[in-house]
This record gives C-alpha cells, structure tokens and sequence, in this order.
C-alpha cells in the first residue's frame, strides 16, 4: 500500500542552523501539507502546496520557513534559522485531487530538537 | 474560523468496556469532520470521517462517529474497547471548500487496562 514517507526521523540541530525536512507524498497526489505537533499540544497546520505552489499558510509559517517540491517526488520544508521554539514533530501530508473533504494520508513524523 | 475541542486529554477504560471519545467543533461553514489515530511512533492513521450524507459513520477497528448539527459534535464511540485501542485520537475539521487544511483538537490519549 502506498504510504507517504519522511526523513529523517529525528533531527537534531543547533540553534541558528539551517535544517532541511524531507518528505515523499504519495505519487499521485496532489495537494500536499505540513503540519507541526509541540511536544503536549495540539497538531498545527502550517502549508499546503498544490500545483507548485503555496496554496495556503498560517501565521506561523514566517519567513522562516519555506517549501519546495524539486523534482515532483520530493517535499521539503526549510527552516533557515532555527530557534528553540522550533522544536516539534513535523508531519508531512498528500491527499489525491478533487473536491474538498478527500484524506490527508500523513507520513510517520520527523522530530526536530533544536538544541 | 475553525475549532476543535476534545474533552479531555485521558480517557481510560477496561477492556471490554465502552469507549466514547467526545468532540465538539466550531465552523461558519459546513464542515467536514474526520477522527485520526496516532499509535506510538507513527504518523496520524484516518479512523473515519463525515462529509456528506449519512450522519452515523463507520470506520476502521468497529469504531464509529455520529454527526450532530444541533449539537455540533461529532463523537467516537467503540462498543468494547480491546488493548490495541491504545493509542492517542485526534479529531479535525477542515471546510468543505478551499484546500482541505485541518484544524485539529489536542487530542485524547486512550488508556485500555486488562
């Protein structure tokens, strides 16, 4: 069965540094997402992407952060200074096209730990 | 704007015994409501989810959710709870239009004892 896949599983970084989270969605899919869990709290959307594009972002996904899709497999998301608050379990996510409302099928999580 | 809330942060139960996991939401348009499973050191697994139609819906592992308006709540209930139940529950809700973006609650983590 397909399954949306992410590396690395556990990240840990200076403060400051630059780190690169790497996802590959399912390969038919179209829309594509990050998500955020701080340790205790609530999952956090913070983009989707579709058609080469942001589609959507929260307030959270500053400047800071940026996403790409280099070579229609893969699914980054950059975050080029990090700070301590940074420190979180980001999930990747793809859904197939269509209407609103399809399932966002997730990958395992990469836990980044800035240090 | 959309809002999930999740009574509670534990629910424990014996196995065999009923699990009910309450979820009340918020939304100024017709939402779609969906409830995800998260086991140790995985990512988040779709249990089920309400878009159109039938308002009682089923999902994996006998459990299922019913949709009320009126109370805007959609609930996860399991007639017998086992010990692979364990696990953390999320519910979300995402517009009906747009791109889908899920807006989550804290989550319940589900305690099953023998």
């Amino acid at each position: 069965e397909p399954e949306v896949t992410q590396t690395p599983s556990h990240q840990v970084t200076q403060m400051g540094q630059e780190v690169i989270l790497r996802c590959v969605p399912i390969s038919n899919h179209l829309y594509f997402y990050w998500y955020r869990q701080i340790l205790g709290q609530k999952v956090e959307f913070l983009v989707s992407f579709y058609n080469n594009e942001i589609s959507e972002k929260s307030e959270i996904f500053d400047d800071q952060f940026s996403v790409e899709r280099p070579d229609g497999s893969n699914f980054t998301l950059k975050i080029r200074s990090t700070k301590l608050e940074d420190s979180a379990m980001y999930f990747c996510a793809s859904r197939p096209g269509g209407s609103g409302g399809g399932e966002q099928f997730f990958g395992p999580g990469t836990r980044l730990t800035v240090l | 704007a959309q809002s999930v809330t999740q009574l509670g942060s534990h629910v424990s139960v014996s196995e065999g015994a009923l699990v009910l996991l309450r979820c009340n939401y918020s939304s100024s348009v017709p939402p779609y409501l969906f409830w995800y499973v998260q086991y140790p050191n995985q990512g988040l697994q779709l249990l089920l989810k309400y878009t159109t139609g039938a308002t009682l819906v089923k999902g994996i592992n006998g459990f299922e959710a019913e949709f009320k308006k009126s109370e805007t709540s959609f609930h996860l209930t399991k007639p017998s709870a086992h010990m692979s139940d364990a696990a953390e529950y999320f519910c979300a809700v995402s517009a009906y239009s747009g791109y889908s973006t899920l807006t989550f609650g804290k989550g319940t983590m589900l305690l099953v004892s023998p």
